[in-house]
């Protein structure tokens, strides 16, 4: 089994929708990122975690929001939903046992808004 | 501010041939390095990663790099390609103690038969 999955992998959604991406890892980290990758740019981080109760916003905040639910649980949200924001979106985990901090993805999903 | 930069973002080489791809990263301090793939509709695989030990690093499937302070550099390469190397290649350098990764544009490699 896969250790950070994302759901779903594919959405397709409307302007103005509003959008929950989910990810779920077993890897027992206590960091959670999510991260948008868009043609020629790389990734770009939107939002971390480094514990349940501590949130902050990445490079690319604007337009999104997150909820920790619980140490393997991190939702990313589209309040609502703009053409730009098709791209594809990771999640990423890590555990700060070393200062390297090695991040582990997800799978992806891909989120088109029409 | 630390940012890094792939020279190239397409790379084509035969099969069989080195692979050299390109990156250089600009940080006040020698900062941690990695390389990450991404396969056709898959999510990041760490390659390879820099933590201030050796400066010739390897990796996963024969790939390795080298960390050359005086070039700010830490380009990854493979002897011999082979056709399941086609796939994006990202460079990403954290520095010690802050919080993000900050990564590459990527550069897509193409192996031709």
């Amino acid at each position: 089994d896969a250790d950070v999955t994302q759901t779903p992998r594919n959405r397709i959604t409307k302007t103005g929708k509003r959008i929950m991406l989910e990810c779920s890892q077993t890897k027992g980290h206590d960091r959670m990122y999510w991260y948008r990758q868009d043609p020629g740019l790389g990734l770009r981080l939107i939002y971390y975690s480094f514990d349940v109760k501590d949130i902050n916003k990445g490079e690319i905040s604007d337009g999104y929001s997150v909820s920790r639910q619980a140490q393997a649980k991190f939702s990313l949200s589209l309040e609502s939903a703009i053409p730009n924001q098709t791209a594809l979106y990771f999640c990423a985990t890590s555990a700060p046992s070393s200062s390297t901090d090695t991040q582990y993805f997800g799978p992806g999903t891909r989120l088109t808004v029409l | 501010a630390q940012s890094v930069t792939q020279l190239g973002s397409h790379v084509s080489v035969s099969e069989g041939a080195l692979v050299l791809l390109r990156c250089n990263y600009s940080s006040s301090v020698p900062p941690y390095l990695f390389w990450y793939v991404q396969y056709p509709n898959q999510g990041l695989q760490l390659l390879l990663k820099y933590t201030s030990a050796a400066t010739l690093v390897k990796g996963i499937n024969g790939f390795e790099a080298e960390f050359k302070k005086s070039e700010t550099s830490f380009h990854l390469t493979k002897p011999s390609a082979h056709m399941s190397d086609a796939a994006e290649y990202f460079c990403a350098v954290k520095r010690s103690g802050a919080n993000n990764l900050f990564f590459g544009t990527g550069t897509r490699l193409t192996v031709i038969p």
